[in-house]
């Protein structure tokens, strides 16, 4: 059974730095990976998918990387603002026959950025 | 169009009765999922419809009546409902495909959610 973890449950961190959230994974079959971003009692954001045979994705500052051999990824957050405070969830899409599969989702963490 | 669509945002219902969230989407999707997620934690995957057939039901209590009626709609039937059932359900699409390549280049797409309390 796959099951994600994702480290530090919770981080408070000033306007400006650089963090890195992780995500680990126990069963490296897997379609993909993807990071979505959720606002308190709201819906999940899509941030980045990074497919299976790719080492890295990016988009604007945040750039998230995989290694699938070792069960992991992370999500880099370049010079944090105080509007990136939210959950960040990562979910893996298992290599399963069928046209639809469950996501398997980690267990979260929830960034604060302050001023 | 790149969203999904749920309605309503906010639900309040008594034990007794009987609603129905909604979700809706545009994207050509095939593949639909409803999930529930309670305060601080994963969303749990509930329901999973494939092609407007349901494909996965993760144990989901009678309680729960999913409904696909066509390729871009997906309800969900709520009746007698209780206290413990209140929490945000969110609704997803993604590709339905098979196939290493194909599948690895998509992912999900989350509706806005609903949020229910029983009372």
């Amino acid at each position: 059974k796959q099951e994600v973890t994702q480290i530090p449950a919770a981080l408070s961190v000033p306007e400006g730095e650089n963090l890195v959230l992780n995500c680990s994974f126990t069963d490296s079959a897997i379609y993909n990976l993807q990071w979505f971003r959720q606002d308190p009692g709201k819906g999940l954001t899509s941030l980045l998918l990074i497919q299976s045979s790719q080492r890295e994705q990016t988009s604007g500052r945040l750039n998230a990387s995989l290694d699938k051999s070792s069960g992991r990824s992370t999500l880099y957050i370049a010079a944090s603002q105080p509007g990136d405070s939210a959950t960040y969830l990562c979910a893996v899409r298992p290599l399963l026959a069928g046209t639809a599969s469950k996501l398997t989702f980690g267990t979260g963490t929830r960034l604060q950025v302050t001023l | 169009d790149t969203e999904v669509t749920q309605t309503p945002k906010h639900l309040v219902m008594g034990m007794t009765n009987k609603k129905s969230l909604k979700c809706e989407q545009h994207m050509g999707h095939r593949a639909m999922y409803w999930y529930k997620q309670k305060a601080k934690k994963p969303p749990e995957l509930m329901f999973v419809y494939s092609y407007e057939k349901l494909s996965i039901n993760e144990s989901v209590p009678s309680r729960f009546s999913p409904e696909c009626p066509n390729s871009s709609l997906l309800n969900l039937h709520l009746h007698a409902l209780q206290p413990e059932d209140s929490a945000l359900y969110l609704c997803a699409s993604s590709q339905a495909l098979t196939g290493r390549e194909l599948a690895a280049n998509y992912g999900y797409t989350f509706g806005s959610g609903t949020r229910l309390t029983v009372v």
